[in-house]
């Protein structure tokens, strides 16, 4: 049970580029959540899914796009990377939605340059 | 004023002693209460949850909510160094919503 698995661990982006992070859950969670952790700005939501085929906009979410057409994967779109992007993303995954917490991934540590 | 506020730290502590970390919040809104840890360059890990006002205990960790004063705390008693890490406390349950609001992280260290 290998739990949320996120791909890749470091990128390094230049300005302008585009790239999508890979997030996938074998727990067979509905709920699916993308965050951004900034130093001292604690964790930030992106986007959010509450099924396949059901995405919402978070906090932040300029800058990105992301699809749900599977339970297990949620990947998360950064269309021309710019240097405010560069961040530590965290995809988590929960079966209820809020009422018990939520499972992390190992995070992508991600630099635009 | 942010939803969520945790003091950042960091809290320097010795081996051995009851650690208090606590949170505040605004929306009374909220219904559940979660703590994480989170060790450097890692993913938060969750340590607790809970629904209600009162205590809930697992080893040597206790999460406290008071819903009145909107107000939720986490106490680590005999602490150890390998608790040394940032710990986040999450809210949610707020109704039509599936969405879990942060704290920024209180940074603890416990010196051996």
């Amino acid at each position: 049970n290998a739990g949320v698995t996120q791909t890749p661990k470091f990128r390094i982006l230049k300005i302008g580029q585009s790239m999508t992070l890979q997030c996938a859950q074998d727990m067979n969670h509905n709920y699916m959540y993308w965050y951004r952790q900034d130093p001292g700005m604690g964790l930030k939501l992106i986007y959010y899914s509450v099924g396949a085929g059901i995405t919402d906009k978070g906090e932040v979410p300029n800058g990105y796009n992301v699809s749900r057409s599977t339970t297990e994967d949620f990947p998360l779109r950064l269309e021309l990377a710019a240097p405010s992007q560069t961040s530590v993303y965290f995809c988590a995954s929960s079966t209820t939605g809020g009422a018990t917490g939520a499972f992390f991934g190992q995070g992508t540590r991600l630099t635009v340059v | 004023q942010k939803e969520v506020e945790q003091d950042p730290g960091p809290l320097s502590v010795p081996e051995g002693a009851i650690v208090s970390l606590n949170c505040t919040y605004s929306n009374s809104a909220f219904q559940y209460f979660m703590w994480y840890r989170q060790y450097s360059r890692k993913g938060p890990e969750l340590l607790m949850y809970t629904y209600s006002s009162g205590n809930k205990e697992d080893g040597r960790f206790t999460a406290q909510v008071d819903k009145s004063s909107k107000y939720i705390s986490l106490f680590i008693r005999d602490s150890q160094p390998s608790d040394s890490a940032t710990y986040l406390c999450a809210m949610s349950g707020v109704s039509g919503t599936y969405k879990y609001i942060f704290g920024t992280g209180t940074r603890l260290k416990v010196l051996a």
